[in-house]
């Protein structure tokens, strides 16, 4: 248990729906990321929210909408999406400061899109 | 081109013998990082190398850290089966003048450990 929760653990949709994954965080930290894991690929950064704005947007099609109304919480709002979108997403959090903090990951979401 | 790049891809051991993995990675860094993960599943931090340290213990895991040859070990003695997963190394950056820390990982190594 890593003070970082993913709902939901798996979802199937088609690609005509929309569907959120959610990410909470119980550690007090002040930064969130989403990242997504395709097979036989690094993890890739998708979005970064600082202080609850957002810092970077790594150059993710629009189908992907994050959204972080508060420190705590992170959702990545997903709609028209394609089957290659396809992965495990995961959720982080970390407590920025000075030097490069340590990441704390959520159990992630198994997205399949048909 | 991709910082942190792990070798071997995959490695295959029996329980009891010591396990070498090793990260390559291209640009300055602030410090390093090694994750675990099991099959599916999040990653939890294993253990984290400053810039400027060249050795870090924590239980089994020993990694080094050369940063003249950009390069990092992670070492796992006594392995057990439950030791099987995948480990990443990942470098830590910044976006421009923010603090927000920017980790980039590698492909990972697949470590199966036989009972």
């Amino acid at each position: 248990e890593t003070g970082v929760t993913q709902t939901p653990r798996h979802l199937v949709m088609g690609m005509t729906n929309k569907k959120s994954l959610k990410c909470e965080q119980h550690l007090g930290h002040n930064a969130m990321y989403w990242y997504k894991q395709s097979a036989k690929k690094p993890l890739e950064l998708m979005f970064v929210y600082s202080l609850e704005e957002r810092v970077e947007n790594n150059s993710v099609p629009s189908r992907f909408s994050p959204e972080c109304p508060n420190s705590s919480h992170l959702f990545l709002h997903l709609h028209t999406l394609q089957p290659e979108d396809s992965a495990l997403y995961l959720c982080a959090s970390s407590q920025e400061g000075p030097q490069m903090p340590l990441q704390f990951f959520g159990p992630g979401t198994r997205l399949t899109v048909l | 081109s991709q910082q942190g790049e792990e070798d071997p891809q995959a490695l295959s051991i029996q329980e009891g013998e010591n396990a070498t993995m090793n990260c390559s990675y291209k640009t300055s860094i602030n410090n390093l990082q090694w994750y675990r993960q099991n099959s599916g599943r999040g990653l939890v931090h294993l253990i984290l190398i400053r810039s400027n340290e060249r050795e870090k213990h924590s239980g089994r895991l020993r990694v080094t850290l050369d940063t003249s040859k950009k390069s990092s070990s992670l070492l796992i003695t006594a392995s057990r089966a439950a030791d099987t997963a995948s480990y990443f190394c990942a470098t830590a950056g910044q976006f421009g003048s923010s603090n927000t820390g920017k980790l980039i990982f590698g492909q990972g190594t697949t470590l199966q450990v036989k009972p």
